[in-house]
Formats: C-alpha cells, sequence, structure tokens
C-alpha cells in the first residue's frame, strides 16, 4: 500500500525559530494538503496545494507559513517564526484525481510530525 | 461557519456488539463523507466514504448518509477491543477540496 511519508516525527523548536516540516506524497497523487491537530483538538484544514500554487488555505495559514514543492517529489511546510501555539501535529495528506485510484477521492494521511515550541 | 458535530464519548460496548457513531454536519452543500479511525498519537486512517444517501457496508462497517436530515452514521458489527479509538467523520463540500472534521468520538470496546 503506497505511503505519505513525514519526516521529522518530532521537532522541537525555540519559539522564533523558522521551521520546515517534509512531506513526500503518493508519487502518482496530484493534489496535497497540510492539516494541523493540537493536542485534544480537531483535526484542522491549513493548505490545499495543485498544480504549483496554493488552491485553497484557511484563516490559520497566515504569513508566518508557506508551502513549497522544491521538486517532483517533496511537498514542504514553513513556519518562518514559530509560536508556542503553534505546538501541534502536523499531517499531510495526498490525493489522487476524483474518480481515479480506488474510486474514492479520500485522502491519504502521513503519519505526522510532532511540532514543540519551547 | 461550516461545523461538523460529533458526541465526544466515550461510547463503551462489549465485544461482540454493535457500536454506532453518529454525525451532524451544517453544510447543505456537502457532497462527500468520510469517516477515519485515529488511534492516539497516531494519524487519521480512513475506513469508510459514502457519497449517496442510503446505507454502503464494507466488512464489518456500515456508513448510511441522510442528507436530508445532515446526518451520516457509522455502524461497527462484532466490535472488537481492536476498534477502541476515536473515530473521526468529515465532510467535504461540492466546490472544496478540504475535508471538516468534527471532534471525534471515542470508542471504548470492553472484553
Amino acid at each position: 500500500e503506497p505511503e505519505v511519508t513525514q519526516t521529522p516525527s518530532h521537532q522541537v523548536t525555540q519559539m522564533g525559530q523558522e521551521v520546515i516540516l517534509r512531506c513526500v506524497p503518493i508519487s502518482n497523487h496530484l493534489y496535497f494538503y497540510w492539516y494541523r491537530q493540537i493536542l485534544g483538538q480537531k483535526v484542522e484544514f491549513l493548505v490545499s496545494f495543485y498544480n504549483n500554487e496554493i488552491s485553497e488555505k484557511s484563516e490559520i495559514f497566515d504569513d508566518q507559513f508557506s508551502v513549497e514543492r522544491p521538486d517532483g517529489s517533496n511537498f514542504t511546510l514553513k513556519i518562518r517564526s514559530t509560536k508556542l501555539e503553534d505546538s501541534a501535529m502536523y499531517f499531510c495528506a495526498s490525493r489522487n484525481r476524483p474518480g481515479t485510484g480506488k474510486g474514492y477521492d479520500g485522502y491519504t494521511f502521513g503519519s505526522g510530525t510532532r511540532l514543540t515550541v519551547v | 461557519q461550516k461545523e461538523v458535530e460529533q458526541n465526544s464519548g466515550p461510547l463503551s460496548v462489549p465485544e461482540g456488539a454493535i457500536a454506532s457513531l453518529n454525525c451532524t454536519y451544517s453544510d447543505r452543500g456537502s457532497q462527500s463523507f468520510f469517516w477515519y479511525r485515529q488511534y492516539s498519537g497516531k494519524s487519521p486512517e480512513l475506513i469508510m466514504f459514502i457519497y449517496s444517501n442510503g446505507d454502503k457496508e464494507d466488512g464489518r462497517f456500515t456508513a448510511q448518509l441522510n442528507k436530508a436530515s445532515q446526518y451520516v452514521s457509522l455502524l461497527i458489527r462484532d466490535s472488537q477491543p481492536s476498534d477502541s479509538a476515536t473515530y473521526l467523520c468529515a465532510v467535504k463540500g461540492d466546490s472544496s477540496y478540504k475535508l471538516i472534521f468534527g471532534s471525534g468520538t471515542r470508542l471504548l470496546v470492553r472484553p
């Protein structure tokens, strides 16, 4: 079963530092996403990315956040100046064009990166 | 604000029983509905998806959708202790690719 791979699994950073979370989506997928989940809370949408540009973003995804697909395989989330409230589990997800693959447009989530800002 | 509501639980059922998990959503334009299972500290794992009104069965799982009532449910038959997890309902609108998640229902299956 193809997987979405995320690195690192856990990152500890000091407040104000920049962090880059990395994801390798499933190879034939076209749509890429970042979600986050603060401990004990809902999974929240951050951003979607298609055709090398952001297609949708939430209010959470402010100027401190950016995404990039620097090559054909990696998809990254950068937080420029981390705050304590950025501490959360960050999930990357990908999916194929609707109607392809398994016949559903559900996402495949990566195993997540736990970001701890101290 | 588009919302997805779930009872947080925990829902406790004995092994072998049927577990019934419910979800309501606010956006009438929602088109796709998903149930994810999430073990503590892990990522969501897709269990079922449903697009049309009615029931959809896959093994021990049945998803039910009623768009008129804006209601989605998941039935788990012959519940096993390994089914103990948080079950997340997620909804996708017609014009958006993002999923909106509920807060999840914690299911405990007692041996």
